[in-house]
């Protein structure tokens, strides 16, 4: 069955450090999404991009983060200079098409811990 | 804007014994409703989504979710828990009527004694 996988699992990085995570959503889907949930609290959306572009972001979105699918496979999201407060669960997700009723299927999640 | 709100933190339960998971949502328009379930380590899998087709709705594992409009409740329910269903449970509405950015409850942590 199609899967959405992330790398790494887990990431440690110093805290100013660049850190990139990757995706690689289900072939055929063509809406790319990050998530993400901070210990104990609800799971956040960040970003939606569709056909190369962002078509919606969150506040939390802010210059420091960048997405791109840079080979037409992967989908990534980078933080330039990553602060403690990015220490979260990061999902990734993509859906087939956009609409009512449409699921997004989620990836394992990658872990970021920021020291 | 839309949201949902899981009424239970944490649920315990008997092995065997029915399972019933809380969830009020509040929409402006006909709601995208799903149940995804997390297991430890694990990602996000979609248990069962709303699709106005039937108020009932039935997903993966024996679970069972309920539309009720009058009641603005989508609570998920299974009949007979099993020890693999300990995980952690949100439910999730589409922000928008046609769009696809999801919003995600707090989540309800099951936890099902032997």
């Amino acid at each position: 069955e199609p899967e959405v996988t992330q790398t790494p699992s887990h990431q440690v990085t110093q805290m100013g450090q660049e850190v990139i995570l990757r995706c690689v959503p289900i072939s055929n889907h063509l809406y790319f999404y990050w998530y993400r949930q901070i210990l104990g609290q609800k799971v956040e959306f960040l970003v939606s991009f569709y056909n190369n572009e962002i078509s919606e972001k969150s506040e939390i979105f802010d210059d420091q983060f960048s997405v791109e699918r840079p080979d037409g496979s992967n989908f990534t999201l980078k933080i330039r200079s990553t602060k403690l407060e990015d220490s979260a669960m990061y999902f990734c997700a993509s859906s087939p098409r956009q609409g009512m009723n449409t699921e997004a299927f989620f990836g394992q999640g990658t872990r970021l811990t920021v020291v | 804007a839309q949201s949902v709100t899981q009424l239970d933190s944490h649920v315990s339960v008997s092995e065997g014994t029915p399972v019933l998971l809380r969830c009020n949502y509040s929409s402006s328009y006909s709601p995208s409703l799903f149940w995804y379930v997390q297991h430890p380590n694990k990602g996000l899998q979609l248990l069962l989504k709303y699709t106005s087709a039937a108020t009932l709705v039935k997903g993966i594992n024996g679970f069972e979710a309920e539309f009720k409009k009058s009641e603005t409740s989508f609570h998920l329910t299974k009949p007979s828990a099993h020890m693999s269903d300990a995980a952690e449970y949100f439910c999730v509405v589409s922000e928008k009527e046609y769009g696809n950015k999801l919003v995600f409850g707090a989540g309800t942590i099951l936890r099902v004694k032997s």
